[in-house]
């Protein structure tokens, strides 16, 4: 697995609903492209949004949702809100144990 | 609670090394991996490798596998990375957080900036 594409950034107007997508993940059987997203503000440590495609953890508002297609995952954050302006990674388990990290979505609401 | 707290910013001369620190505390320690993350500035998140505390047993990014150094010490609950021979390109903040099953990281520490200077 060589690197996970995201959008430089993506926009959105309050109350609107926007993705963004992960491609690269690998399409090899027995892969199990556990992905995880995380947020990010400036100057601050990344915070996780979901886990294995689509799990929220306790304490995530479920206007987060997490999908994957094939070598595509994709976070839908749904009912935009002013702070949800952020950058966000998306992020993938390889199949030697490690962990790549997408480049990261500027998200302007 | 479960906090991962790291020390302090360092200002280095290329060619120095550095040795980082992330003590954890609110859970026992030897049960989760603690991984490494780096942001230079302006620029994303990029993996650098993993320790499992238990057994002291490391993974690294093939781009780190001959120059990281990832360590711990079960007695004071704190996992360490080493960056021998400092380069300007090293300049960023470095993270340490915690491994949860299925591959993703719970909680992470505040970060520490490493400030590389030629």
């Amino acid at each position: 697995q060589s690197a996970l594409t995201q959008p430089a950034s993506v926009s959105g107007s309050l109350g609107q609903s926007i993705t963004i997508s992960c491609t690269g993940l690998s399409t090899d059987p027995g892969t199990y492209n556990l992905v995880s997203w995380y947020q990010q503000y400036p100057d601050r440590a990344p915070r996780i949004l979901i886990t294995e495609g689509n799990k929220r953890p306790s304490g995530v508002s479920d206007r987060f949702s997490g999908s994957k297609s094939g070598n595509v995952a994709s976070l839908t954050i749904s009912n935009l809100q002013a702070d949800d302006e952020a950058l966000y990674y998306c992020c993938s388990d390889t199949t030697s144990a490690t962990l790549i990290f997408g480049a990261g979505t500027k998200l302007t609401v | 609670q479960i906090q991962l707290v790291q020390s302090g910013a360092e200002v280095k001369k290329a060619g120095a090394s550095v040795k980082l620190s992330c003590e954890a505390s609110g859970y026992p320690f030897t049960t989760y991996n603690i991984h490494w993350v780096r942001q230079a500035p302006g620029q994303g998140l990029e993996w650098m490798g993993w320790i499992n505390a238990g057994n002291g047993r490391t993974k690294y990014s093939q781009k780190f596998q001959d120059t990281v150094i990832i360590t711990r010490d079960t007695a004071a609950n704190t996992v360490y990375m080493e960056l021998p021979s400092l380069r300007s390109e090293d300049t960023a903040v470095y993270f340490c957080a915690r491994h949860r099953s299925g591959w993703w990281l719970d909680n992470w520490g505040q970060g520490t900036l490493v400030t590389v200077s030629s």
